[in-house]
């Protein structure tokens, strides 16, 4: 079936550094979706791209969508340590069907 | 601001019990969603609803079944539980717009034994 391909699995990084995580998937996406689950959290939903190489940002993050919506990132600037947690990407396929990247968990060292 | 509430934060069950989990959301969402979490696996969709009386399997609904009588309320039962069925499950409300992003209750971390 389709996947959405999610890397890296983990990140660990020196509070200040970038951080990137990336998606990939099999077919091409109607649109993608981003999340943030803090540790002990929720999924807490963070912005959706529709577009084909739609860039959006919010404050220190940006996300890419690839030109052919097969792929897409996350990057964030200058990481702090309100920025730990997980990251999942989600892509919507053909039928609206959403499919979840396996996340990246990220660990900013202060 | 929507607000998706599950029943239990945390459930120790035994080996074949029947088990209910229960999600509440008041938003008056059409979409109702049950995922699994596990380890490096992302989130699994179980079962959706777009409607009362309305389900649809998702990619692993096997051991699983759902009921939603209401439209506030979306019930995930576990017919008769095993010890792979140990996890965090999540559950989601989203508008009746196929592309409307989805909001996650705390979840439910259930232990078999």
């Amino acid at each position: 079936g389709q996947q959405v391909m999610q890397i890296p699995q983990y990140q660990h990084v020196q509070e200040g550094e970038d951080f990137t995580t990336y998606c990939n998937s099999s077919t091409t996406l109607s649109n993608i979706q981003w999340y943030k689950q803090r540790p002990g959290g929720h999924p807490v939903f963070l912005i959706q791209l529709v577009k084909s190489g739609e860039v959006k940002k919010q404050k220190r993050l940006t996300f890419q969508f690839g030109e052919a919506k097969k792929n897409s990132s996350l990057h964030i600037t200058a990481t702090q340590t309100t920025d730990v947690g997980t990251y999942f990407c989600a892509g919507m396929d053909s039928s609206y069907k959403l499919i979840f990247g396996s996340g990246t968990r990220l660990l900013v060292r202060p | 601001d929507v607000k998706v509430t599950q029943s239990s934060r945390y459930l120790v069950k035994r080996t074949g019990e029947k088990v209910f989990l229960e999600c509440v959301q008041d938003m008056d969402h059409e979409n109702m969603f049950w995922y699994r979490q596990d380890p490096g696996l992302g989130l699994r969709l179980i079962y959706f609803s777009y409607d009362v009386k309305m389900k649809e399997k998702g990619d692993i609904p096997e051991g699983y079944s759902v009921s939603r009588e209401k439209k506030e309320r979306f019930s995930l039962i576990l017919e008769s539980a095993s010890t792979n069925q140990t996890s965090m499950y999540l559950c989601a409300s989203s508008r009746a717009e196929r592309v409307s992003p989805l909001h996650f209750g705390n979840g439910t971390r259930l232990t078999v034994t």
